[in-house]
Order: structure tokens, then C-alpha cells, then sequence
């Protein structure tokens, strides 16, 4: 089966970074994404990695390694908009239809 | 573009009763999928149409749940009999099938099975 594993819940003073850790093993890899989803609402595509290394968009980077499983969303200047699930996913096949494996989400308060 | 529209936002039935939710993808999108998202079992994956054929519909609970995709546009999600342990929110999402196959999501469904 697949398998990605994210911390439940964060909690991070606003101004801070805060670092989101996700393993993963799965039967496939073809790519890496982060979603972000606020409460109530849809998830909504943060980043994606494919390669090993860091990708960094704005206030959040993400980073990869393949042959540890491992990735990690980083947030820096938090907001108190960023509270809010961080959802890792792993795009299993390299096949036209783009299915993915979603973790259970990583719950992040961010307080005053 | 209006992104992924799925009808109705929230829906509140009886158990028993047949449920469909609705979903319009983003146009030029060649895959959809549907999920399920509970707080004990996170977001399901429960079917997913490449070019409007099912390719993967293990994740369906059981034969209550049925999912058609008849063109391009529009598929539906449905539930007969719906239980209460149906309750959950329902997303749909599309992707282009082209670059990184990023997922849109809708903006889901809450159902409420009495």
C-alpha cells in the first residue's frame, strides 16, 4: 500500500518559520505536491517537486529528497492567514492522468 | 475561468434516500476525480475518469456509491441508499494532463445524512 506520513498538528508564533516535515513510501513516484486548505474550504495547490533539491516560491520553500522519502514545506514571515492543513501528495505514475496519494494533512495553528 | 463547479454546496437527506452531487471540471481538463474527506479518514480518493472513462475506481466504499462521467463537462457522484456514515465532504477535482498534473478542487459538497 501507499504510505505518507505528516505530522497532525503545528503551532508556530506569527513572524517565525516553521518547517513541515512529509515521508513517504510508495509503490511509485512521479513528483511531489504540497496543497494548502483552510478550514471549510478546498485544497489549493501550494507546490510541486520532482526533482531533489529546494523550490522556493515566495514566503514558502519546498524541498525533496528521493532516495530518503522525505520532503519538507518550509514557511517563513508566518501569517496568522497560514493557519491552516498542509496536505503532502505523491504522484504515483508518470501516466496521463495524474493520480495521487494524499497524507492525512498536517494541522498548523499560528498564534499571535 | 470559473475553476471546478460542483453542485450543491451542501446537501441534508434522510437515510435512505438517493443523493448526487455535481461536478463541472475546468474545461480542457482531461482528468477528474472525486473524494471523499472525513476528519477520521482524511481526503479518499474515490474515482478518477481520464477522458471520460473510469480508470481507477477502487476506492469506492461499495456498490451504493456509483460515478458516471457522460461527456467533457460534467459528472456526477451518487449515493443510493445514503447512510449517515456517508456524511463527509465531497470534492471533485481536474487536472490538464499536461506539465506537473496539478489537481483543481472544487469547492465540495458537505453532505449530512440523517
Amino acid at each position: 500500500g501507499q504510505n505518507i506520513d505528516q505530522p497532525t498538528e503545528m503551532t508556530a508564533t506569527e513572524g517565525a518559520i516553521v518547517q513541515i516535515n512529509c515521508t513517504y513510501q510508495t509503490s511509485g513516484f512521479n513528483g511531489l505536491f504540497w496543497y494548502q486548505q483552510h478550514a471549510g474550504e478546498a485544497p489549493t495547490f501550494l507546490s510541486y517537486n520532482v526533482l531533489d533539491g529546494l523550490e522556493e516560491k515566495g514566503r514558502f520553500s519546498s524541498f525533496l529528497s528521493r532516495s530518503k522519502g522525505y520532503s519538507y514545506l518550509l514557511l517563513k514571515e508566518l501569517q496568522m492567514k497560514d493557519s491552516a492543513s498542509y496536505l503532502c501528495a505523491v504522484r504515483l505514475h508518470n501516466t496521463n492522468a495524474g493520480k495521487s496519494t494524499f497524507g492525512d494533512g498536517t494541522t498548523l495553528t499560528v498564534k499571535p | 475561468d470559473a475553476g471546478v463547479i460542483q453542485s450543491p454546496r451542501h446537501e441534508v437527506t434522510e437515510m435512505g434516500q438517493e443523493v448526487t452531487l455535481r461536478c463541472k471540471p475546468i474545461s480542457g481538463h482531461n482528468s477528474l476525480f472525486w473524494y471523499r474527506q472525513t476528519m477520521m479518514r482524511g481526503l479518499e480518493l474515490l474515482i478518477y475518469f481520464n477522458n471520460n472513462v473510469p480508470i481507477d475506481d477502487s476506492g469506492m466504499p461499495e456498490d451504493r456509491f456509483s460515478a458516471k462521467m457522460p461527456n467533457a463537462s460534467f459528472s456526477t457522484l451518487k449515493i443510493q441508499p445514503s447512510e449517515p456514515r456517508d456524511s463527509a465532504v465531497y470534492f471533485c477535482a481536474s487536472s490538464p494532463n499536461r506539465g506537473k498534473n496539478i489537481q483543481y478542487f472544487g469547492a465540495g459538497t458537505r453532505l449530512s445524512v440523517l
